[in-house]
């Protein structure tokens, strides 16, 4: 079935960086990019960007802009988000979704807290 | 930026009831690019709708979606225990992508 596997919780510093992988599994890597998206605690859900399976192409929020980079690994197909200078703002569940259209599956989710 | 607003943020319904949710966008936009999402807590979101009112795989036909313009609607026929949750509606039609804040499904 199709899958997306993302890595373990977080605990950083503020200024630290975080990096977020998302494995796939179920379809063809190819076919589909994928879309990081993250909900803070007990907050709705906020886009990231996107990028294209090739990593040919990536779109990110003007917000996060400078801060976060997405990288794909066709090899092994699996997706990364990085985020750098991380503030107490960043503290959220991280999520990579398949597609940028209707967004199907989402991975479980990753804790990312940010904490002196 | 195409702004979604859902109302009510908390719906209080008892099973086999029908819920109505709305999302409102703040401009007309194409009805090809709406998705709802269901999420439970400590869960991911996961997809019920999309293009508006097109069934996404294994979600129950108790489940509906409608609407055209600024006003879309997800209609859940028959509230089952497992229904409720917190639900959000999407755009994708433009960048950035837009959720709305969420409606809270909760047991009467």
């Amino acid at each position: 079935q199709v899958q997306l596997v993302q890595s373990g919780a977080e605990v950083k510093k503020p200024g630290a960086s975080v990096k977020v992988s998302c494995k796939a599994s179920g379809y063809s890597f190819m076919s589909y990019g994928m879309t990081w998206l993250r909900q803070a605690p007990g907050q709705g859900l906020e886009w990231m960007g996107w990028i294209s399976a090739h990593s040919t192409n990536t779109k990110y929020s003007q917000k996060l802009q400078g801060r976060v980079s997405m990288t794909t690994d066709t090899s092994t197909t699996t997706a990364y988000m990085e985020l750098r200078s991380l503030t107490s703002d960043d503290t959220a569940v991280y999520f990579c979704a398949r597609g940028n259209h209707q967004l199907d599956p989402w991975g479980q989710g990753t804790l990312v807290t940010v904490s002196s | 930026e195409i702004v979604l607003t859902q109302s009510p943020g908390a719906l209080s319904v008892s099973p086999g009831e029908r819920a109505t949710l709305s999302c409102r966008a703040s401009q007309s936009v194409s009805s090809s690019y709406l998705a709802w999402y269901q999420q439970k807590p400590g869960q991911a979101p996961r997809l019920l709708i999309y293009g508006a009112s097109i069934r996404a795989t294994g979600v129950p036909d108790r489940f509906s979606g409608s609407g055209s313009g600024t006003d879309f609607t997800l209609t859940i026929s028959r509230l089952e225990p497992e229904d409720f949750a917190v639900y959000y509606c999407h755009y994708y039609g433009s960048s950035p992508i837009t959720f709305g804040q969420g409606t809270r499904l909760e047991i009467k």
